[in-house]
């Protein structure tokens, strides 16, 4: 099992519609979540981050964790085509003495006018 | 701040040489972390700087594969012996020690093309 699995995708939704893209992962005591935004041929941009004690909201776009079944969310609501990218989520492992993000494969997303 | 810098951009090498790419690391950050990743994958970990120390090296590096980062600041990874099997976006990322909350911030990348 990885130690973060999302679906490839493609997520296709409608202009103005919310999209929810999800995460699990599999260390139960994983204290911290993150979702990266990344362009088609760009690196990485961090856009959420969560810690364990509650969701998060930011602007159009809201993070939520379910620690009972390990997965995390991220909902963008009035999706625009700008928001079409490819979603990437990471979880902190820590080993000596350090943490390392591990991230999944990423979800793509296709926002369509 | 002016963010993670990467050099070059690009890089298109012959397969069997050598190529070195650098990774200017935001000045206060002290944590410096060097990822691969290829078309439809998410980011590798390959390796991870704390100040002047190498503290881990992920099994994906083999020996062809080294990294430096001499005197905390900047840092730079080597590939001796390209193969095309090592093609793909080279990420660098840097974050301030606070006990691992913080996210990366990731550099542009370079993206390497043997042939």
């Amino acid at each position: 099992q990885k130690e973060v699995e999302q679906n490839s995708g493609p997520l296709s939704v409608p202009e103005g519609a919310i999209a929810s893209l999800n995460c699990t992962y599999s260390d139960r005591g994983s204290q911290s979540f993150f979702w990266y935004r990344q362009y088609s041929g760009k690196s990485p941009e961090l856009i959420m981050f969560i810690y364990s004690n509650g969701d998060k909201e930011d602007g159009r776009f809201t993070a939520q964790l379910n620690k009972a079944s390990q997965y995390v969310s991220l909902l963008i609501r009035d999706s625009q085509p700008s928001d079409s990218a490819t979603y990437l989520c990471a979880v902190p492992l820590f080993s000596g003495g350090y943490n390392k993000l591990i991230f999944g494969a990423g979800t793509r997303l296709a926002v369509h006018p | 701040d002016t963010g993670v810098s990467q050099n070059p951009r690009h890089k298109i090498t012959k397969r069997g040489q050598n190529v070195t790419f650098r990774c200017d690391p935001i000045s206060e950050h002290n944590r410096l972390y060097w990822y691969r990743q290829t078309l439809g994958q998410g980011p590798e970990f390959l390796t991870y700087f704390q100040n002047e120390a190498q503290l881990e090296k992920s099994r994906l590096l083999s020996d062809r594969f080294s990294a430096e980062r001499p005197k905390g600041s900047f840092s730079t990874l080597e590939i001796q012996r390209t193969e095309q099997g090592d093609s793909a976006m080279y990420l660098c990322a840097s974050s301030f020690r606070d006990r691992g909350r913080g996210g990366y911030t990731f550099g542009s990348g370079t993206r390497l093309t043997v042939v």
